[in-house]
């Protein structure tokens, strides 16, 4: 079956432009993450979703940062205003139950670049 | 707070050696602990995972993990390195009853002919 994937794979933005990147996780699944990986890093939390509802946003770095997943599937991670630190791997992660014992299973990930 | 230290960054051995990735955790509460691997342009993937039952965990592709409380340690073997294990490991703690997953900054595996 078809797994998480992500859109677009690289963008490049302009510092100060806004970007938003989409997420489609596995049909059925409850849970969304979003993560951040910086070069050289391990994934970083930003996010949770257990369907529409937003249950922990305390890894989001500023509120230029929003995200939202209206109907409980698609996902839209936005960065308002690029900065040159915002440059990393976004990725997105879906599981079929809320607890965090279920397995989550990974996008290949948005790229950003900002220059 | 939960936390991850992978050791070493990099780890290579040779073809058919032993592969061990070693991984310590800091947790107030059980943890729930997870090996990841991360092949080039692509995500995660779960290679196995401890969640409170056998202390000695079988994953994917020949690896097993075990569980020590006493030394809070959850380490990464497989007893014979193939050329397909180069990628990069990732292990990560989360909370019994939680949902949020903390990553540490990952161990990149180099496998030799």
């Amino acid at each position: 079956g078809a797994g998480v994937s992500q859109s677009p794979r690289y963008k490049v933005a302009k510092r100060g432009q806004d970007v938003a990147l989409r997420c489609d996780p596995i049909s059925g699944h409850v849970s969304l993450f979003w993560y951040q990986q910086a070069l050289g890093q391990g994934p970083e939390f930003l996010t949770y979703f257990q369907n529409e509802a937003q249950l922990d946003k305390s890894g989001l770095p500023s509120d230029r940062f929003f995200a939202e997943r209206p109907e409980g599937s698609v996902s839209t991670l936005k960065i308002q205003r690029t900065q040159q630190e915002d440059s990393a791997v976004y990725l997105c992660a879906s599981s079929l139950g809320g607890s965090s014992s279920y397995e989550q299973y990974f996008g290949p990930g948005t790229r950003l670049t900002v220059t | 707070a939960q936390s991850v230290t992978q050791l070493g960054s990099h780890v290579s051995v040779s073809e058919g050696a032993l592969v061990l990735l070693r991984c310590n955790y800091s947790s107030s509460v059980p943890p729930y602990l997870f090996w990841y691997v991360q092949y080039p342009n692509q995500g995660l993937q779960l290679l196995l995972k401890y969640t409170s039952a056998a202390t000695l965990v079988k994953g994917i592709n020949g690896f097993e993990a075990e569980f020590k409380k006493s030394e809070t340690s959850f380490h990464l073997t497989k007893p014979s390195a193939h050329m397909s294990d180069a990628a990069e490991y990732f292990c990560a703690v989360s909370n019994t009853g939680g949902f949020k997953t903390i990553f540490g900054a990952g161990t990149r595996l180099f496998v030799k002919a």
